[in-house]
């Protein structure tokens, strides 16, 4: 059980547009903390997609953009690619856990 | 290019050791802190320790605590993971990360390929 909870799955057409949720709660988003976004294609390493909620590094296509609001946060892909079918996980800070950096449990996102 | 690079993993038994290396190359190595992040097979991504730049503040997932030990070697640009005493459920691919020089827990920019760890029962 994940402290970031995503839906385990998604789906869209090419060209479509999807969302992807994460929801917290006050000991993490809704305490102010940033969140950032990864996506994972099959058989590699994470890849930094999306950080502090909006910002997307460079290489990225503004096809992904993030959001935040409340305890919450969403992942918005447009113009859907074959090539975009992966896992994307949120991750954020958590005041409760000793750790502090805790991740979602992960989406995986399958192009129609 | 920036890179890490993990070695270390392999097949060990349960109550074994085993010590992670991640070679870093082509940035500052001593300004970033590091995390290693681990994947069980099938699942998803579990933060497992994090450490400063310099070495002097440590923190690690309630699940590997007292046994796993994180460590850097910034003359080498190095970031280490000492495991021990480990369980069946340790099984996981294990990746280095570095934190973005930015806000407070700010996000992972860089990864390694992984490195994977089995541990028989």
């Amino acid at each position: 059980q994940s402290v970031l909870t995503q839906p385990p799955s998604v789906s869209g057409a090419p060209g479509q547009r999807v969302t992807i949720s994460c929801t917290g709660s006050s000991s993490n988003i809704g305490a102010g903390y940033d969140v950032h976004w990864y996506q994972q294609l099959p058989g590699t390493a994470p890849k930094l997609l999306i950080y502090i909620n909006t910002n997307r590094p460079s290489g990225v296509p503004d096809r992904f953009s993030g959001s935040k609001s409340g305890t919450s946060a969403s992942l918005a892909i447009t113009g859907l690619q074959a090539e975009d079918e992966a896992d994307y996980y949120c991750q954020s800070y958590d005041t409760s856990l000793s750790g502090s950096r805790v991740f979602g449990g992960g989406t995986k996102l399958t192009v129609l | 290019e920036v890179q890490l690079v993990e070695s270390g993993g392999g097949l060990v038994q349960r109550g074994g050791s085993l010590r992670l290396s991640c070679a870093a190359s082509r940035f500052t190595f001593s300004s970033h802190w590091m995390h290693w992040v681990r994947q069980s097979p099938g699942k998803g991504l579990v933060w497992v320790s994090r450490i400063t730049s310099d070495g002097s503040s440590t923190k690690y997932a309630d699940s590997v605590k007292g046994r796993f030990t994180i460590s850097r070697d910034n003359a080498k640009n190095t970031l280490f993971l000492q495991m021990n005493s480990l369980r069946a459920e340790d099984t996981a691919v294990y990746y280095c990360a570095r934190e973005r020089l930015g806000a407070a827990a700010d996000a992972f920019d860089i990864w390694g390929q992984g490195t994977m760890v089995t541990v028989s029962s």
